[in-house]
């Protein structure tokens, strides 16, 4: 079965700090997969999709970015953290068959 | 461009009370439809999802949603709810065309009140 492992769970990190969330998908191939900020109010807002190694879409302007090293892994960077960059950030799959999307546990950040 | 909006941010309703939540997109090309659920500590989960076919589609928990393409709605129903249906729910949309975008609203809070 397919399993999707995100970590770490929560970061308090400096202002001014680099982050490396890391995202890894079991039991699948070539998965289309996202990066999500989830905030009260605002929903789950799309930071970046991959359609695969090396492919990345941005959806938003920030101080974020996102590689896609290996076809099932996916990773969200900052090479210096603003206060803004706080929230809870989710990564999720699906098949590239547009069906239903499969989420990690989530990463609270929070920037200090 | 591929937008989704949930009209209603915040509900309160009692048990047995009937439900419904409002989710309308924007795209101009063939999408596949979706609720997710978030009880609370707990992750998104699919509550319910439209392709092709029947716009009336029954998901779990007895949640139903109807597909109306003329406009552009995918509303969330449910005849009577139960207090452990408190959560938020999150209606998503994806383009069939190869875009890849999987776009959700803004999400509905909702409690029942027992």
């Amino acid at each position: 079965s397919q399993t999707i492992h995100q970590w770490p769970a929560t970061l308090v990190q400096p202002v001014g700090s680099p982050l490396s969330l890391e995202c890894t998908v079991e039991g699948t191939s070539n998965p289309n997969l996202y990066w999500y900020r989830q905030a009260a109010g605002r929903g789950l807002q799309l930071l970046f999709y991959s359609v695969g190694i090396g492919q990345i879409s941005s959806e938003v302007p920030q101080n974020l970015s996102a590689s896609r090293p290996q076809d099932r892994q996916f990773i969200l960077s900052s090479k210096k953290l603003l206060l803004s960059d706080s929230g809870f950030y989710l990564c999720a799959w699906e098949t590239q068959r547009n069906t239903e999307a499969f989420f990690g546990q989530g990463t609270r950040l929070t920037v200090v | 461009a591929q937008s989704v909006s949930q009209h209603n941010h915040h509900v309160i309703l009692s048990e047995a009370a009937s439900l419904e939540l409002g989710c309308n997109y924007s795209y101009g090309g063939t999408v596949n439809l979706f609720w997710y659920v978030q009880y609370p500590g707990q992750h998104l989960q699919l509550l319910l999802k439209y392709f092709s076919g029947d716009p009336l589609v029954k998901g779990i928990k007895g949640f139903e949603a109807e597909f109306i393409k003329s406009k552009f709605s995918f509303n969330l129903r449910k005849p009577s709810v139960q207090w452990s249906d408190t959560a938020e729910y999150f209606c998503a949309v994806i383009s069939t065309s190869g875009t890849y975008k999987y776009i959700f609203g803004t999400g509905t809070r909702l409690k029942v009140l027992a």
